[in-house]
């Protein structure tokens, strides 16, 4: 069964600092996304990582993936306000799509 | 115009009722999905669903059930509710292009079930 795990699942941080949010997975996968979700709302698509190495940045958030360790971070550089929310991976497989747990992130002045 | 809608967006209900949420993409998209969000924000799939396959989450009670007039359709049927049903509900939606496919989410229903 596939699992996909996230760490950590509470962050709390502060303006213009960084931090790294890891998402790790069991089996084999080629196919990982990153998710954003603002409080009540809908699930936003943030990256689309599909190969081993492939790093996608976009503004102050870069994404990687290394599919031998079944790893991708999600890089967060000079934290601003506007980044809070949580942030979820989700890996797919032939078979199988699973979600992580979800990383709730608070950025304070 | 939205690209992966839902209706309704609130819905509260009692226990024993049957209720149905509608989903309409209007991306031409292949598949579609459910998915069930809880209170501590977990979200797990429930149906993805194509013109050639349903697949379905074994955890999933049989009392849901998805329901596809056409490709840009795909609505959830839940007989008998009950109150651990009371979740947000996200349709999604996605096609497979050049070897990725990333998923667009409706806004959700907020299903509440007294």
């Amino acid at each position: 069964e596939l699992k996909v795990e996230q760490n950590p699942l509470f962050l709390s941080m502060q303006e213009g600092k960084n931090y790294t949010i890891y998402c790790n997975y069991s089996t084999t996968s080629d196919r990982l996304y990153w998710y954003r979700q603002d409080p009540g709302k809908s699930l936003e698509s943030l990256f689309v990582l599909l190969s081993n190495g492939a790093v996608k940045q976009e503004g102050r958030l870069m994404a990687s993936l290394d599919t031998k360790a079944r790893l991708s971070t999600l890089h967060i550089t000079a934290a601003v306000h506007d980044l809070s929310a949580t942030y979820f991976c989700a890996v797919d497989t032939a078979h199988d799509m699973r979600f992580g747990a979800g990383t709730r992130l608070t950025v304070k002045p | 115009d939205t690209a992966v809608s839902q209706t309704p967006k609130y819905l509260v209900t009692q226990m024993g009722n049957d209720k149905s949420i509608k989903c309409e993409q209007n991306l031409g998209h292949d598949t579609m999905y459910w998915y069930k969000q809880d209170s501590k924000k977990f979200l797990k799939i429930m149906f993805s669903y194509n013109n050639k396959e349903l697949i379905i989450n074994e955890t999933v009670p049989n009392r849901f059930s998805p329901k596809s007039p056409d490709k840009a359709h795909l609505n959830l049927h839940i007989n008998s509710l009950e109150l651990g049903d009371s979740a947000v509900y996200f349709c999604a939606s996605s096609q497979e292009l050049a070897g990725r496919a990333e998923q667009y989410f409706g806004p959700g229903t907020r299903l509440t079930v007294t």
